[in-house]
């Protein structure tokens, strides 16, 4: 089992549709990233959280600890936020704040 | 500031060839990181780097090698390339522990 999990891991949505992508995992952390890889490659850092809920535009990350869940939201979505979103976990035992990545989540959001 | 800078962007090697994917970044940042990202897996870390000088392996180390001299470059060399290191490769930095990763644009390796 991996100790980072995303769901879905693809995702079609229709322009203006709320979106929710979660992530999982199994080690103790000391932060959760979210990143977001362009269809031409760049990786983006969104998110870096260790409590409660971040708001950006219209995304919206929240982290449960206790239950070791995260979920990214993106409200009113629009085809410019077609990418894959990766979770990261920065675990507590792990040296230098190393991360742990998902595998991602494809977005595809038509117009 | 250009941020994370790696090149090249993409390259073509034949088995046993060597070759250093650079990556350089000009936010002083003392953290940097090298990962490979193959097609439906997460990205892993092959090693990383906490200050000029100072390197140490991730989780994926075998058959490269890396050097920081100062705390701008932090070089990646293959040394016998095999088909197994086909993979995109991103270098990326941050200021501290408590401060997101910067990526660099990535590196399309193939080895042929």
């Amino acid at each position: 089992k991996n100790e980072v999990e995303q769901s879905p891991q693809n995702l079609t949505a229709q322009e203006g549709e709320f979106i929710t992508i979660n992530c999982s995992y199994s080690v103790g952390i000391s932060a959760l990233h979210w990143l977001q890889q362009h269809p031409g490659g760049g990786i983006v850092s969104l998110f870096m959280l260790s409590s409660g809920k971040k708001k950006h535009g219209r995304l919206i990350a929240t982290i449960n600890i206790q239950e070791k869940h995260s979920s990214l939201h993106i409200t009113a979505s629009h085809p410019r936020d077609s990418a894959v979103y990766i979770c990261a976990a920065a675990s507590r035992g792990g040296s230098q704040g190393n991360l742990i990545f998902g595998k991602g989540t494809k977005l595809s959001v038509k117009p | 500031n250009a941020g994370v800078t790696q090149t090249p962007k993409f390259r073509i090697l034949k088995i046993g060839q060597s070759m250093t994917l650079q990556c350089t970044q000009d936010m002083n940042h003392n953290y940097m990181y090298w990962y490979r990202q193959d097609p439906g897996m997460g990205l892993k870390l092959i090693y990383y780097s906490v200050g000029a000088g100072i390197t140490d392996k991730g989780e994926v180390p075998n058959g490269y090698n890396v050097s920081r001299s100062t705390t701008e470059d932090f070089p990646l060399r293959l040394e016998l390339a095999a088909p197994s290191q086909t993979s995109v490769y991103f270098c990326a930095s941050r200021d501290s522990l408590n401060q997101p990763q910067h990526f660099g644009d990535g590196t399309r390796l193939s080895i042929l």
